[in-house]
């Protein structure tokens, strides 16, 4: 489908492994979003991403996170070390433009152990 | 400190009736207000969204009301169907990334 893609859809893991997270985001589209979904938490921002422009890593809980966007389109969010309290569903948007609707994929589910 | 806060946390409504989920934002900054819909196993999708220089917005059985002077916007859903029964989530953007800033979210079910 021509859809923002996320793959794995789901990931177990042990405490202290590193995952790497996907996100193919729709053609054309310029600007990415990585979210974290907790339970009974709603959506928190992690990272924004526009053309060439340095990205937005306000959002990023931890040095522990961080997250690349290669040739303007693929982007992998990285989980260094990883805790417990990560265990949440990671959401990937992107959008023409930073001022157009976000559409999301389907997010991983991360869970560690 | 929830920046955009979302009632009811739950609703339940009979099919044909009106849903009506009300949400509150503290940041004057913020200037666009969208409304998504999730159902489970799912990512967000966007419903509708409305900008401050406009009071309401309809798209079908949906219709946002926004009170700027009192930072408030809220989402009817009028004739409520058993296949609306998801989690509405509001949220708000400002800057030049708009980034989003999400409510709680709420469960509605619609009883046939």
């Amino acid at each position: 489908g021509a859809g923002v893609s996320q793959s794995p859809s789901n990931k177990v893991t042990e405490k202290g492994k590193d995952v790497e997270l996907r996100c193919d985001p729709i053609s054309g589209h310029t600007a990415l979003y990585w979210y974290r979904q907790s339970l009974g938490q709603g959506l928190e921002f992690l990272i924004y991403f526009q053309g060439n422009s340095a990205p937005d890593k306000s959002g990023l809980p931890s040095d522990r996170f961080s997250a690349e966007r290669t040739g303007g389109s693929v982007s992998t969010l990285t989980i260094q070390r990883t805790q417990q309290e990560d265990s949440a569903v990671y959401l990937c948007a992107s959008s023409l433009a930073y001022n157009q609707p976000q559409h999301f994929g389907d997010g991983t589910r991360l869970s560690i152990l | 400190q929830q920046q955009v806060k979302q009632s009811p946390q739950s609703l339940i409504v009979q099919k044909g009736g009106i849903s009506i989920i009300n949400c509150a934002y503290e940041n004057t900054a913020f200037d666009y207000f969208p409304w998504y819909q999730q159902f489970p196993g799912k990512g967000p999708a966007l419903l509708i969204a409305i900008r401050p220089d406009v009071s309401e917005k309809k798209e079908g059985r949906f219709t946002i009301s926004f009170n700027k002077s009192a930072k408030q916007f809220s989402l009817h859903i009028m004739d409520s169907q058993p296949g609306d029964s998801a989690t509405y989530f509001c949220a708000a953007g400002a800057g030049n990334n708009r980034k989003l800033i999400w409510g709680l979210g709420t469960s509605l079910a619609v009883n046939p």
